[in-house]
């Protein structure tokens, strides 16, 4: 079974402070996303990576940034939190190997910023 | 024009009866399909994928696809209260990535 891990299943943080959310995949996928969630806009890609030390904006990267140093670890860094970066934090992989494939999904990240 | 347009809901269906959601995309280049059920406070699971014209068939589920009018939709059989959640539709596009419309939440009523 393929698993997704995320560092933290509930978070809150202070504005400005500096937020890590880290996610482990066990599958040896190339590609990983972070989204993050919202009522009513439903999953918004924040950024991707589809290699090691590859990454993609997505549609919403404006206070975000990510880092993969390595293949199964792919963290979402909020270089100074603001409280509308208050959301549920998805990360998902996925290979590029074999389409039609299917992203699996961690438990999510409820982030709060005061 | 939004990629993937979903109808938000709540669609509301009795227990028993067929739960029709549909989803309307814009890139003509997508070959596959998915869709993925929500439960509130959950990660998407998936349900099934599409990639050919037509119907698929996955127990009381069945995903029609139709590219020639970039439609694709999810029939939910003898509907129940468990499978009251939002549907994420989502074609695939470059990278394997997915584009994920907005879901349509189905409310299931005894």
């Amino acid at each position: 079974d393929v698993k997704v891990t995320q560092s933290s299943r509930y978070l809150v943080k202070r504005t400005g402070e500096k937020v890590f959310l880290e996610c482990v995949q066990d599958m040896d996928h190339e590609n990983m996303f972070w989204y993050r969630q919202d009522p009513g806009l439903g999953l918004r890609l924040i950024y991707f990576s589809y290699d090691v030390k590859m990454k993609e904006k997505g549609d919403i990267p404006e206070g975000y940034s990510v880092s993969r140093e390595k293949k199964e670890r792919f963290s979402l860094i909020l270089e100074s939190a603001s409280t509308n970066q208050t959301s549920m934090y998805l990360c998902a992989s996925n290979t590029r190997q074999v389409p039609p494939d299917t992203q699996y999904f961690g438990p999510g990240t409820r982030l709060t910023v005061l | 024009q939004k990629e993937v347009e979903q109808n938000s809901g709540p669609l509301s269906v009795p227990e028993g009866a067929i739960a029709s959601l549909n989803c309307t995309y814009s890139d003509r280049g997508s070959q596959s399909f998915f869709w993925y059920r929500q439960y509130s406070g959950k990660s998407p699971e998936l349900i099934m994928f599409i990639y050919s014209n037509g119907d698929k068939e996955d127990g009381r589920f069945t995903a029609q696809l139709n590219k020639a009018s970039q439609y694709v939709s999810l029939l939910i059989r003898d509907s129940q209260p468990s499978d009251s959640a939002t549907y994420l539709c989502a074609p695939r596009g470059g990278y394997n990535k997915l584009i994920f419309g907005a879901g349509t939440r189905l409310a299931v009523h005894p």
